[in-house]
């Protein structure tokens, strides 16, 4: 079983609907990451926050809005997406952030359906 | 940009054979590979991964050769079963990226035939 918990399993929202999904690690990893994975597709990169702040941002459209309340949460806030938004939001943390390399640990991932 | 790929979508093997799934990349700075597991519905899942300074590592039943001269890395599967059909996602990490940024392959579909 995964370490990572993400919420919800799946979401179906509008394009004008506010919606978040959150994600949840107890292994005391400082470094948490949110990736976006089409069908068929690689997972890509979105948001990577260090120490509770953010860090990297690969040039993801303000409609995604990532928040790290503590060390052990980390949450994607939706708002006015469009269907080609529709994907597999993976969360990942890793041991520490300092470190060059280091094994991800993913959640199950929330899937989502913008209609 | 420079990538992670993948030679084969898709490999089917035979229940009890071997099986290798191959990845080239393009970046000649990174240095630590990971080979990930996703199966239908799942999340990635870790299965072994290697630093630049060695050409092999071993762990249960698998096997993950670099070859730094081609910038190609490969998994092992020795002894194929059914439980390891998923998709196989090779990863590289550049150093030169801040943090612990890793960069994924195409993926290969690993079928295992009864």
């Amino acid at each position: 079983d995964t370490e990572v918990t993400q919420t919800p399993k799946h979401l179906v929202m509008g394009m004008t609907n506010k919606k978040s999904l959150k994600c949840e690690q107890h292994m005391g990893h400082r470094a948490m990451y949110w990736y976006k994975q089409k069908a068929k597709k690689p997972p890509e990169l979105m948001f990577v926050y260090s120490y509770e702040k953010l860090s990297i941002n690969e040039s993801v459209p303000s409609r995604f809005s990532p928040e790290c309340p503590n060390s052990s949460l980390l949450n994607l806030h939706l708002h006015a997406l469009q269907p080609e938004d529709s994907a597999l939001y993976l969360c990942a943390s890793s041991q520490d952030p300092d470190r060059d390399t280091g094994e991800l640990f993913f959640g199950e991932g929330s899937r989502l359906t913008v209609l | 940009g420079e990538s992670v790929g993948l030679h084969l979508p898709t490999l089917s093997v035979q229940e009890g054979d071997n099986s290798i799934i191959n990845c080239a990349y393009s970046n000649s700075a990174s240095d630590y590979f990971i080979w990930y597991k996703q199966e239908s519905g799942k999340g990635p899942q870790f299965i072994i991964d290697i630093r630049s300074n060695m050409d092999k590592r071993q762990g249960q039943r698998v096997t993950v050769l670099l070859n730094k001269t081609v910038k190609h890395l490969s998994l092992q599967i020795a002894a194929t079963q059914p439980g390891d059909s998923a998709v196989y996602f090779c990863a590289e990490n550049d150093p030169y990226n801040a943090g612990n940024m890793l960069t994924f392959g195409g993926g290969t579909r690993l079928m295992v035939k009864p």
